[in-house]
């Protein structure tokens, strides 16, 4: 089934210490998205990738970064995780074109805790 | 700014009933709409959308409804079930490819 995939399902990280999270996709999908979402609140938008382009939101935090190295993969890196940085890291995609806009498609979550 | 936000933030239900969970927005330039359904520790998943041309749209035991006029929309689900329990965020395209999620509606419903 075509599907949005993210490794690992639990990241646990030390404080400080740099840590990437991974996301792929096989929906061939060209548009990509990385959101951040904090215990009993609302997905919050990071950045997204259209194609190769990076788009990122005004207040994501510069600790936060993003690679696109093909379509399928995204990687969230985050360089010097804090305490207030543990939470759950989804990854989004959908297309773009034609008829839409169209929804975008979850993967299941990376939750990240800092120590 | 844009803002999405949900008049309640949990809901309870008996199994069989009909529940409505409701959003308002505020930006009346959005044109497009979704209702996701998270369930704990899962990613948000796709129930229905609906574009600003309508004012309607059915899907499987799911109804939304767009108010225009006064910015708000409404999630109905029919003979709820006990799957249905999750959290609910209605989202709203704000840019091209910008989802601004509303807060969050908890759904239990009671056997």
């Amino acid at each position: 089934d075509a599907m949005v995939i993210q490794n690992p399902r639990y990241q646990v990280t030390q404080f400080g210490k740099p840590v990437t999270l991974s996301c792929s996709q096989t929906l061939n999908h060209n548009v990509m998205y990385w959101y951040q979402q904090k215990s009993s609140q609302a997905p919050k938008l990071l950045f997204h990738y259209y194609d190769k382009d990076f788009n990122n939101e005004a207040d994501t935090p510069d600790n936060f970064q993003s690679r696109r190295p093909n379509t399928s993969f995204c990687f969230l890196d985050i360089r010097s995780p804090g305490l207030g940085d543990a939470a759950m890291y989804l990854c989004a995609t959908s297309r773009e074109g034609g008829q839409g806009p169209y929804e975008q498609y979850f993967g299941p979550g990376t939750r990240l805790t800092v120590t | 700014g844009e803002s999405v936000g949900l008049h309640l933030p949990t809901l309870s239900v008996q199994e069989g009933d009909n529940s409505i969970i409701n959003c308002a927005y505020s930006n009346s330039a959005s044109d497009y709409f979704i209702w996701y359904k998270q369930e704990s520790g899962k990613g948000p998943q796709f129930i229905i959308d609906i574009r600003s041309n309508m004012d309607k749209r059915q899907g499987q035991r799911v109804t939304v409804l767009l108010n225009k006029t006064v910015k708000h929309l409404s999630l109905q689900i029919a003979a709820t079930q006990p799957g249905d329990s999750a959290v609910y965020f209605c989202a709203e395209l704000t840019g091209a490819n910008n989802l601004f999620f509303g807060t969050g509606t908890r759904l239990t419903v009671i056997p």
